[in-house]
């Protein structure tokens, strides 16, 4: 499982656009990228997931460069709500593929 | 989507005793996952349950002191035998619906070790 790496927090405002980027040069050809949202006392929440160039849902945006060795992502626009970490992560797309969490990072948004 | 309900929802155990959390899934999923979250800390995987296998445990879980049963489709239980205070920690399952690597999670079982 191909490691990633992204930044331990981020800082920003209420209304601004929020990237985060996250590396992973080791991922594999059939690895998908996905992000995961956690808000304290709960459990990782699926944000968004992607395999090459961009990929847009109601919540985020998700760029992928033709190298695939990074990813960001884009939360427009956001809120105190949006206040969590926000994970990386890699993994095969197949049935029932186990997924490992990195450290995440820890975004706070203020007023 | 799924709904995953965990009981107990937390407890406050004494070293030495054991604690089975129980894992209830609202569809019938294939896998469930068990991870471990300390506080301020990212997520564990401890084991993956198949259905109708036994468990399979990651480096440096063992089956003696982590337990799982998966008895039917829906439901699973993870026992934290022995505990001490390093076993204080969020247990979270988790299942994958679709093999797209999009899991749902429970609201945790938080585990405080006396």
């Amino acid at each position: 499982l191909a490691k990633t790496t992204q930044p331990i927090s981020m800082d920003s405002y209420e209304g601004q656009e929020v990237n985060i980027t996250c590396s992973h040069n080791n991922i594999a050809t059939n690895d998908y990228i996905t992000w995961y949202q956690q808000f304290p006392s709960q459990g990782p929440r699926f944000i968004i997931q992607g395999y090459k160039t961009k990929v847009t849902n109601e919540v985020a945006s998700l760029f992928i460069p033709a190298d695939r060795k990074s990813s960001t992502l884009s939360l427009p626009r956001v809120s105190l709500s949006d206040t969590a970490v926000y994970y990386c992560l890699v993994a095969l797309y197949s049935s029932a593929s186990k997924i490992i969490f990195g450290s995440g990072t820890r975004l706070s948004i203020r007023p | 989507s799924a709904v995953i309900s965990q009981k107990p929802s937390r407890d406050i155990c004494q070293r030495g005793t054991s604690l089975t959390i129980q894992c209830q899934v609202d569809s019938q999923v294939t896998m469930m996952f068990w991870y471990r979250q300390q506080p301020g800390q990212s997520l564990t995987l401890i084991a993956t349950a198949n259905q109708g296998s036994e468990a399979t445990y990651e480096s440096g879980f063992v089956i003696d002191k982590f337990p799982i049963s998966r008895p039917n489709l829906t439901f699973s239980t993870l026992t934290v035998s022995n505990m001490s205070p390093e076993d204080s920690s969020i247990y979270l399952c988790s299942v994958e619906l679709q093999g797209n690597g999009e899991q749902y999670f429970g609201p945790g079982t938080r585990l405080t070790v006396t």
